[in-house]
């Protein structure tokens, strides 16, 4: 399947600072990322849609301006975590569509466990 | 009630067991479905696809789907103590669209 790399796989950082994730795609273009958020032991919440030269598309109740999200090109999409605060502790994943023999599909990032003391 | 329900487990069975992992849903809209694994601290890595009702096999693994009752299932064959993840169900109603999972369940083979 198509590769898709993320980093950091984790990241711990001070109350108040900003952190940036990054997701590329490896061996495709992908004109959509998705980021998600993961507690532990419940399922993937979809935070927004990334869309490569445009504005991401947040879900309900996702703060725009603590989470800003740049997809500049057809490879990469980096996800921001603004002031970062100890609730905002959690595994962030990314995720693009590719092409493969069936259609089109929806591949994962490695995830980035994010502690903020 | 959720779009998509997942038993949570754990379900613990024994090497070489037959597992079956199994999900329900609401949205009759659903026509991709598809299963993940995800190894602690990783992200999913999809293991099966498959379009509209029907049965998918891969190797140790196959997925059914029966639009009809609403219920999709993945069968693990043979289980190895590597296959202990949690196994995801996810679904969307159109290709490549926004995925709705299921919460998961944790599965655990042992020696």
């Amino acid at each position: 399947g198509a590769v898709v790399s993320q980093h950091p796989s984790w990241v711990i950082c001070k109350s108040g600072t900003s952190v940036k994730i990054e997701c590329r795609s490896l061996d495709f273009q992908a004109t959509t990322m998705f980021w998600y958020r993961q507690f532990p032991k419940q399922s993937l919440m979809l935070m927004a849609t990334s869309n490569e030269g445009s504005k991401a598309t947040y879900e309900q109740g996702v703060e725009k301006d603590k989470f800003l999200i740049n997809h500049a090109s057809l490879t990469l999409s980096t996800l921001t975590v603004t002031s970062a605060h100890p609730e905002d502790s959690s595994f962030y994943i990314c995720s693009a569509r590719a092409l493969d023999r069936d259609g089109e599909k929806l591949f994962f990032g490695s995830g980035t466990q994010l502690s903020v003391l | 009630q959720k779009e998509v329900e997942q038993d949570p487990g754990p379900l613990s069975v024994p090497e070489g067991a037959i597992v079956s992992l199994n999900c329900t849903y609401s949205n009759s809209a659903f026509q991709y479905f598809m299963w993940y694994r995800q190894y602690s601290r990783k992200g999913p890595e999809l293991l099966m696809y498959t379009y509209s009702s029907g049965n998918k096999e891969d190797g140790r693994f196959t997925a059914q789907v029966d639009k009809s009752s609403k219920y999709i299932s993945l069968f693990i064959r043979d289980s190895q103590p590597s296959d202990s993840a949690t196994y995801l169900c996810a679904m969307s109603p159109n290709q490549g669209g926004k995925l709705i999972f299921g919460q998961g369940t944790e599965l655990s083979v042992k020696p």
